[in-house]
């Protein structure tokens, strides 16, 4: 069990560009989560996946975000056309729900986000 | 919409002494609670988690309670020392995390 992996760990971009992140789960856990944390808040939901089927999306996700899990392993998070405001540190999780109430999830180190 | 408050913001304390985090969380439709640490610019770990049919959970000197009528979780930390200097954060898990602000200790040595 090598935990929760997220490339890059640091990644600086003009505003304007593309970027895009990668999540490695744990292996055996088919639910994966990507949040957003900004200076001093706690982290916000973004998106999950159950399998490679992607099952919620926050408001937060503008039509700039998208992510995807092709074939139910590792996850990409894409933003197009980055604005400072997507300035953050963003956070995958990954979870193997054996039951509503013995859920937990596991972070990985993140990826720190800073638009120029 | 769940909004999860964490009371006090920042804390300080001298090594030795215990420690209370506050967390409060407006429903109680949960499955279940989770403190996490954070150390700074890193990710988060996990300390402990309560399911929702449960009242406390324990785990060496830390010590998590839930009281979920009432929307409320804390966090003891027993004989604090340098190293739990951190960031904790609560979160509840109605299928995803709704997180709290965070609590920032600092434990002097």
């Amino acid at each position: 069990d090598t935990g929760v992996s997220q490339d890059p760990r640091h990644k600086i971009t003009k505003r304007g560009q593309n970027v895009t992140f990668r999540c490695d789960p744990i292996s055996e856990h088919n639910r994966l989560y990507w949040y957003r944390q900004t200076l001093g808040q706690g982290p916000e939901f973004l998106t999950y996946f159950q399998n490679e089927a992607q099952l919620e999306k926050s408001r937060l996700l503008s039509d700039r975000f998208s992510a995807e899990r092709p074939k139910g392993s590792f996850s990409t998070l894409e933003i197009q056309r980055t604005e400072q405001g997507d300035s953050a540190m963003y956070l995958c999780a990954s979870s193997f729900p054996r039951g509503k109430g013995s859920d937990e999830q596991y972070f990985g180190p993140g990826t720190r986000l800073t638009v120029t | 919409k769940q909004e999860v408050t964490q009371i006090p913001a920042a804390l300080s304390v001298p090594e030795g002494e215990n420690l209370v985090l506050n967390c409060s969380f407006t429903d109680s439709a949960i499955y279940n609670l989770q403190w996490f640490r954070q150390d700074p610019g890193k990710g988060l770990t996990s300390l402990l988690l309560i399911q929702s049919s449960q009242r406390e959970q324990t785990s060496g000197r830390l010590n998590a309670s839930l009281d979920k009528s009432s929307g409320r979780s804390t966090l003891y930390i027993a004989a604090s020392q340098p190293g739990d200097s951190a960031t904790y954060l609560c979160a509840v898990n109605d299928y995803k995390l709704s997180f709290g602000a965070g609590t920032t200790v600092t434990v002097r040595a």
